[in-house]
Formats: C-alpha cells, structure tokens, sequence
C-alpha cells in the first residue's frame, strides 16, 4: 500500500534553533518527492522537489534531503524565524498519483 | 491574478443543499486538480484535468460529487445534496503542464466549506 508517514506530527522550537521533520514512504514506482509549506488558512506552496536521482537540494533556509534506498526524506530548517511556523507535507508521487502525508505543525516561539 | 484563486473562500450550507465551488487556474496552466483538506487529515485527490483528455475523477468519494472544467480554463466542483461529513477545506492547484509528476503545482488558498 502505497504511504506517506511524517514525523514528529507536532513540534515546538525556539526562533533562531534548527529543527529536522521526517517523512518515510512506501510508494512504487516513485517518481519524486516534494516538501510543501502550508500556512495557517492558506494553500500550500512548494518548497522542493527532489527526483530519485537527487540527494539534497536547498530553497534558502530549507534543505530537503532524500535516500532513496531507504525510502526517507528530511527536510532541515536552519535558523528557525517566526514566519517558519506552519505545517510541512511530504508528498511523493508514484507513476499517476500524488501520495500526501499528513504533515508536521511546527510552532516557531519568540 | 498570478495565483490560483477560489471562490468563495468561506461557504456555510444547510446538509442537503447543492454547492459550487469556483477555481481559477493560473493562465496558460494546462493541467488541474482538487483536493480536499479535513481537519487534522493530508489532502485527499479528487479529480485531475489535463488539457483537452478525460479527466481523472478516480478520487471522487460518491456520485454526488463532480466538476467540469470549461475551455480549458475556470474549473466549479459541485457537491449535491450536501451531507455533514463533506465539511472541509477544498482545494485546488494547477501546473504548467501534462508532465504532473514533476511539475510543481500551485495551489489556491481553498475554499472551506461548513455543513450545518
């Protein structure tokens, strides 16, 4: 069965600490895998896009790495801010579809 | 606009009342999608456009739900005769092109929808 699995599911960080979320998936044939940002009330926006291929990649703060083998994904935060806090989905896709998780909230306390 | 835009951004209803919702995709994206956002749940697909092609509606939950996607632009979802568990934030994305799998979609702000 195809799935997605985040963790932790919540999380509460310092601003200006780093912080790590997790994504493990079991999705074949997989195609790529994304890291999404969706704020309070908002869509989400993607942050990365990794295909098997590639190991890490980087938007700014955000450094998305992924291990195929072991079919895990992370995405770091580096010098955490406020606007930071939102929740994280992992999103892989197989051959026709897009398997989401359930995502990660992450709270970012002056 | 520059981004995808729903309308409403808030609808409340009566369980058994029809509704629509409106999504416009960013100009020039051939490729469109709904999702559906319960609380504390990942996004679950609805249905997939793509061009001119059969849509993909395998995502669907039931018979009372179905959307169109007019000139290949402005896509409605329509929800008949509403029940309380169809309350949910929708949503809807689009991409530049067929190549879905690696193509970022862009997604609109959602409509939430609340059935009384």
């Amino acid at each position: 069965k195809n799935q997605v699995e985040q963790s932790p599911q919540s999380l509460i960080i310092l601003e200006g600490k780093n912080c790590t979320l997790q994504c493990n998936y079991t999705v074949s044939p997989f195609s790529n895998l994304r890291w999404y940002k969706q704020d309070t009330g908002r869509g989400p926006v993607s942050l990365t896009i990794m295909t098997f291929s590639e190991n890490t990649k980087s938007n700014g703060r955000y450094t998305a790495t992924l291990d195929a083998d072991t079919k895990q994904s992370s995405l770091h935060i580096t010098a955490s801010q406020l606007s930071d806090s939102a929740s994280y989905i992992c999103v892989v896709s197989a051959t026709d579809k897009l398997i989401f998780g359930t995502g990660t909230r992450l709270q970012v306390f002056p | 606009g520059a981004g995808v835009s729903q309308s409403p951004s808030n609808k409340v209803t009566e369980k058994g009342k029809d509704v629509e919702l409106r999504c416009d995709p960013i100009s020039g994206h051939t490729a469109l999608y709904w999702y559906r956002q319960s609380l504390g749940q990942g996004l679950e697909f609805l249905i997939y456009f793509q061009g001119n092609s059969a849509p993909d509606k395998s995502g669907l939950p039931s018979d009372r739900f179905s959307a169109e996607r007019t000139g290949g632009s402005v896509s409605t979802l329509t929800i008949q005769r509403t029940q309380q568990e169809d309350s949910a934030v929708y949503l809807c994305a689009s991409s530049r092109n067929y190549d879905r799998e690696n193509q970022p979609q862009h997604f609109g702000d959602g409509t939430r929808l609340s059935i009384l």
